[in-house]
């Protein structure tokens, strides 16, 4: 079965530091997004992405967080000076349509910020 | 807006038991519904998903969602449940229109022998 996969799986980072998680989405896939869970707390999205630019994004996403797909696989998270708050598992997803297609979920990276 | 509720963090039931998880929606639209699991240490896994049609959705692992408009819930249940179903359980909602899915607070369903 076609997979999501999330590079790192856990990365430790001082406070301050900048951060990109990388995700290959499956190979048809159009729609690109990226979710993330801080310990005990919901899953929020973050961002969505299509045809090489944001389609939608959370007040979560603000100007210390973007995203780029800089070749025809991957698809990146760049954290700018990361805060403790930064902390939590990030997840990648991608979907071949639009919401109410499956949404497949990569394993998650799980960011420390020290 | 859209948001989703789940009744119980944690949920314990015993082996071979019914599992009946909880969950309820508000949506000013129609609404896309799923249910996820995550496994320990792993990612998020599809379990079912309603869109239109059918309001009983039948998934993996014999686990099957019924949607009621009524009572805007969608309770994910098994029958019979078994060791290997331990884990979280999240249900989430979107739009036709959305590309997020805004999502519960997570369910943790444990397993007594």
């Amino acid at each position: 079965e076609p997979e999501v996969t999330q590079t790192p799986s856990h990365q430790v980072t001082q406070m301050g530091q900048e951060v990109i998680l990388r995700c290959v989405p499956i190979s048809n896939h159009l729609y690109f997004y990226w979710y993330r869970q801080i310990l005990g707390q919901k899953v929020e999205f973050l961002v969505s992405f299509y045809n090489n630019e944001i389609s939608e994004k959370s007040e979560i996403f603000d100007d210390q967080f973007s995203v780029e797909r800089p070749d025809g696989s991957n698809f990146t998270l760049k954290i700018r000076s990361t805060k403790l708050e930064d902390s939590a598992m990030y997840f990648c997803a991608s979907s071949g349509d639009q919401a109410g297609n499956t949404i497949y979920f990569g394993e998650g990276s799980w960011l420390t910020v020290v | 807006a859209q948001s989703v509720t789940q009744l119980g963090s944690h949920v314990s039931v015993s082996e071979g038991a019914l599992v009946l998880l909880r969950c309820n929606y508000s949506s000013s639209v129609p609404p896309y519904l799923f249910w996820y699991v995550q496994y320990p240490n792993q990612g998020l896994q599809l379990l079912l998903k309603y869109t239109t049609g059918a309001t009983l959705v039948k998934g993996i692992n014999g686990f099957e969602a019924e949607f009621k408009k009524s009572e805007t819930s969608f309770h994910l249940t098994k029958p019979s449940a078994h060791m290997s179903d331990a884990a979280e359980y999240f249900c989430a909602v979107s739009v036709p229109s959305n590309y997020q899915l805004i999502w519960g607070a997570g369910t943790k369903l444990i397993i007594k022998p």
